[in-house]
């Protein structure tokens, strides 16, 4: 059972440039959330999605786009990186219930844009 | 619009001490709040929640309160080791699927 895993890790990538990061979960949860950390903002949501089929904007949804492949998996792009866009990216899924309601974070993906 | 506050000043505590941290939200009335813990280089890890009609709660060494007069939640952890040394975020869910964390307070415990 590993959770929510996050590919890649680290991440270096020049103005301009696209890329995919990929969250997978195997907890079965309905919601998976993508958000991003700088120092001193917190985590900031970016998109989410409630169930498979869905997603929505978050909070900074400006130069992003993300695809929920299927239950499993939510997908965040950025079709042309800016420096701004420099952070730590941290997808979650989450449970809720009548007594519960908790995010599951991955490790993060560390990106860089010069 | 809503905003949540928590200490961004690191907090330093003796080990056997107990620790307290402070998260105050403005504009808007939760359901309930959430804590996480969060290491250096890590995703948060999910610790408590607490709901509005709930004053307090506890799970083991932490307890949580809950003053939605006030607008704050206390994070406590009693008998503090220097393994509790993390940053600790509050949360707060604004409508059925959207949430807001706040900045985090990092805490050390020193030996």
């Amino acid at each position: 059972n590993a959770g929510v895993t996050q590919t890649p890790k680290f991440q270096v990538l020049k103005t301009g440039q696209s890329m995919t990061l990929q969250c997978a979960q195997d907890m079965n949860h309905n919601s998976m959330y993508w958000y991003r950390q700088d120092p001193g903002m917190g985590l900031r949501l970016i998109y989410y999605s409630a169930s498979e089929g869905t997603t929505d904007k978050g909070e900074v949804p400006n130069g992003y786009n993300v695809s929920r492949l299927n239950k499993r998996e939510f997908s965040l792009r950025l079709e042309s990186a800016a420096p701004s866009q420099t952070s730590v990216y941290f997808c979650a899924s989450r449970t809720s219930g009548v007594f519960t309601d908790t995010q599951y974070f991955g490790p993060g993906t560390r990106l860089t844009v010069l | 619009s809503q905003k949540i506050e928590q200490n961004s000043e690191a907090l330093n505590i003796q080990e056997g001490k107990t620790a307290t941290l402070t998260c105050n939200y403005t504009n808007y009335s939760p359901a309930y709040l959430q804590w996480y813990r969060q290491d250096p280089g890590r995703g948060p890890v999910f610790l408590l929640l607490i709901r509005e009609n709930e004053k307090e709660k506890r799970k083991e060494r932490l307890k949580v309160t809950f003053d939605t007069t006030l607008k704050q939640s206390l994070f406590h952890i009693t008998a503090s080791q220097p393994a509790d040394s993390a940053t600790y975020l509050c949360a707060l869910a604004s409508g059925t699927y959207k949430y807001i964390f706040g900045t985090g307070t990092r805490l050390k415990v020193l030996a």
